[in-house]
């Protein structure tokens, strides 16, 4: 349990579907981020918030839409993905970010289909 | 440029042996952190250490140690007398000053420890 909570862990989902993944942290930490991990590729940073204020947008299509409503609390809001979005989405929180180690949740398995 | 490279895509080893993973940085920055993850089957990463460019002092924990070399730009990471539950994927990470907190990410090792 390294405190950072994603749901759902699986999700399969249509072209044409909407779907949202959440992420929550219980550490009091002001920075969270989404990663994505495709089979055979280096972590991909998506999106960093520090103190609820996007700070890193890395060319991500806007068929990705993150919210962060409050510091512990991280949604990645998806639609109209296409089959090359099927990778393993991570979510992770840390103290600042000035270099600090980040936790990592355990992810949501995306298949689209 | 900031660049992770794990050049070891696989490793199997046999229960109590030792096993080294190699990690292989490229940064600009002169002030730099340095992290191991761990991930196992069930797909969070775990942190395992973090170190900084000013501090090449080698650390042990338990049955894991790092050697940080900023001569060759590595810092490599041993297991000792592993165990089945050491099999994980590894991930060797680094930030700079510059980059806030953009982790750069290897490719990983796929470390298979055989009873």
């Amino acid at each position: 349990e390294t405190g950072v909570t994603q749901t759902p862990r699986h999700l399969v989902m249509g072209m044409t579907n909407k779907k949202s993944l959440k992420c929550e942290q219980h550490l009091g930490h002001n920075a969270m981020y989404w990663y994505k991990q495709s089979a055979k590729k280096p972590l991909e940073l998506m999106f960093v918030y520090n103190f609820k204020e996007q700070t890193e947008n890395n060319s991500v299509p806007s068929r990705f839409s993150p919210e962060c409503p409050n510091s512990s609390h991280l949604f990645l809001h998806l639609h109209t993905l296409q089959p090359e979005d099927s990778a393993l989405y991570l979510c992770a929180s840390s103290q600042d970010t000035t270099n600090t180690e980040a936790f990592f949740g355990q992810g949501t398995r995306l298949t689209v289909v | 440029a900031q660049k992770v490279t794990q050049a070891q895509t696989e490793i199997s080893v046999v229960e109590k042996e030792d096993v080294t993973l190699d990690c292989v940085y490229e940064t600009r920055d002169t002030t730099y952190y340095l992290f191991w993850y761990k991930q196992p089957p069930s797909g969070e990463l775990v942190f395992l250490i973090r170190r900084n460019s000013f501090d090449e002092q080698n650390e042990i924990s338990g049955r894991y140690s790092w050697n940080f070399q900023k001569s060759t730009s590595s810092f490599n990471f041993t297991i000792t007398a592993s165990q089945v539950v050491d099999s994980a994927v590894y991930f060797c990470a680094l930030s700079g000053t510059n980059t806030g907190n953009q982790f750069y990410f290897g490719t990983g090792t796929s470390l298979t420890v055989i009873p």
